[in-house]
């Protein structure tokens, strides 16, 4: 067990919904990541969060968005959905910002009908 | 552009015999360099890093990797893989930075088999 909690761990859901994804950090982790799984693409970074502010972007589409709260939980929000979003969803997080090894979470699955 | 690779989408290993599994890399500056498993239904979990200091780092599970500069190549080496090292590999690289951006570039995985 890494420490880092996801919910919800399946989601089903259609074409054009929006979905909120939920991810919590290991205690004292300031730094969450959010990847992307697909068979096709491999692991796809998508943003970064140190202490409430975004400090990475990658390629993360601008139907989707992030936040990271005061209690350090994160948010993924995906919205206008297509087929293609279905994947997993992973959240990560670290210490802090230097280059600590990444604690990922069990990921959250969306298949998108 | 930055990026990581790795070349081979399997590999297949007898078990007792040595295993490599490869990776090189593409940045700029000095990387820091991680290698991660991924078991079936599961997230991933951390091997190893190389930040700096000796070319050869050790992690879990008996596990190392040797960091080459001038090949700029990390690969991870087991002496003797067990049945149960079967799992998904991803290589995984953070480009130094001074500008407070803190991306981590993965590779697209191998998926590793160790024959009984």
């Amino acid at each position: 067990d890494s420490g880092v909690t996801q919910t919800p761990k399946h989601l089903i859901t259609a074409t054009g919904q929006r979905v909120t994804l939920r991810c919590s950090p290991r205690s004292g982790d300031l730094s969450v990541y959010w990847y992307q799984q697909s068979l096709d693409q491999g692991l796809q970074f998508l943003i970064q969060y140190y202490n409430g502010e975004e400090r990475a972007k990658g390629n993360i589409l601008e139907r989707f968005s992030a936040q990271q709260f005061p209690d350090l939980h994160s948010e993924l929000n995906l919205s206008s959905l297509e087929l293609g979003d279905s994947a997993l969803y992973f959240c990560a997080s670290s210490e802090g910002t230097t280059p600590y090894e990444q604690y990922f979470g069990p990921g959250t699955r969306l298949t998108v009908t | 552009a930055q990026s990581v690779a790795q070349p081979e989408d399997q590999v297949n290993v007898a078990e007792g015999n040595p295993l490599t599994v490869k990776c090189t890399y593409s940045v700029s500056g000095n990387p820091y360099l991680f290698w991660y498993v991924q078991y079936p239904n599961r997230g991933l979990q951390f091997l190893l890093k190389y930040i700096t200091g000796d070319n050869l780092v050790k992690g879990s599970y008996g596990f190392e990797a040797e960091f080459n500069k001038s090949q700029t190549s990390f690969h991870l080496k087991k002496p003797s893989a067990l049945v149960s090292d079967s799992a998904l590999y991803f290589c995984a690289v953070r480009p130094s930075s001074t500008s407070g951006t803190y991306k981590y570039i993965f590779g697209t995985g191998t998926r590793l088999k160790v024959l009984a």
